[in-house]
């Protein structure tokens, strides 16, 4: 079975360009959720779609969107990248109950300069 | 709103002691809990989760935690460490019913001394 898998897992991206980062969840998996990681401020909440609809957002400004297709694949795009957007995304799915707890990618690694 | 905090950013123990890593919680309403797994340049794995059952969860590579809602703790433990359990543990809470987003504590990373 196909774990979660995002693409790309590298990126280096110069201030005020935008990037679009992508997540496929296991098969049968229709809720993704993203997070930001960094070392000062640990995993943030981003965003939550299910069946294409955003159920879930975090405190994040406008410059960060995201959206899913109809077969649950998903992307995260970051417009007018800043420094401080250097961070691991990482995505994670889960059946309907995200209760089951996700199963994460390995997450695309950002850095921009 | 609901609330995880790990106590220690680092902990280290020898390689055969006990592994204890604390996790405290706070939510307004019964939650679920979860134990993550975070091995370098990967994502999280899911180690174990308490969704209202038995309060003592066992959960995948010999851990368990238990449930304690007198004192909202949530604490992961491991009777003996091994030297492949070295990795940062996350804490998570998540209100139950409905869909709630998942809160992530900071974080512990685990050091196993040979």
């Amino acid at each position: 079975k196909a774990g979660v898998t995002q693409t790309p897992r590298y990126l280096i991206k110069t201030r005020g360009q935008q990037v679009t980062l992508s997540c496929s969840p296991i098969s049968g998996h229709r809720s993704v959720s993203w997070y930001q990681q960094t070392p000062g401020q640990g995993l943030q909440f981003l965003f939550e779609y299910f069946s294409e609809t955003q159920r879930n957002k975090g405190n994040f400004p406008g410059r960060f969107s995201g959206r899913q297709f109809s077969n649950s694949r998903s992307e995260m795009n970051v417009s007018t990248l800043e420094l401080g957007d250097s961070a691991l995304y990482l995505c994670a799915s889960s059946k309907e109950d995200r209760n089951y707890g996700y199963t994460f990618g390995s997450g695309t690694r950002l850095t921009v300069v | 709103a609901q609330s995880v905090t790990q106590l220690g950013s680092h902990v280290s123990v020898s390689e055969g002691a006990l592994v204890l890593l604390r996790c405290n919680y706070s939510s307004s309403v019964p939650p679920y809990l979860f134990w993550y797994v975070q091995y370098p340049n990967q994502g999280l794995q899911l180690l174990l989760k308490y969704t209202s059952a038995a309060t003592l969860v066992k959960g995948i590579n010999g851990f368990e935690a238990e449930f304690k809602k007198s004192e909202t703790s949530f604490h992961l433990t491991k009777p003996s460490a091994h030297m492949r359990d070295a990795a940062e543990y996350f804490c998570a809470v998540s209100a139950s019913g409905g869909y709630q987003k998942v809160t992530f504590g900071t974080g512990t990373k685990l050091q196993v001394i040979p």
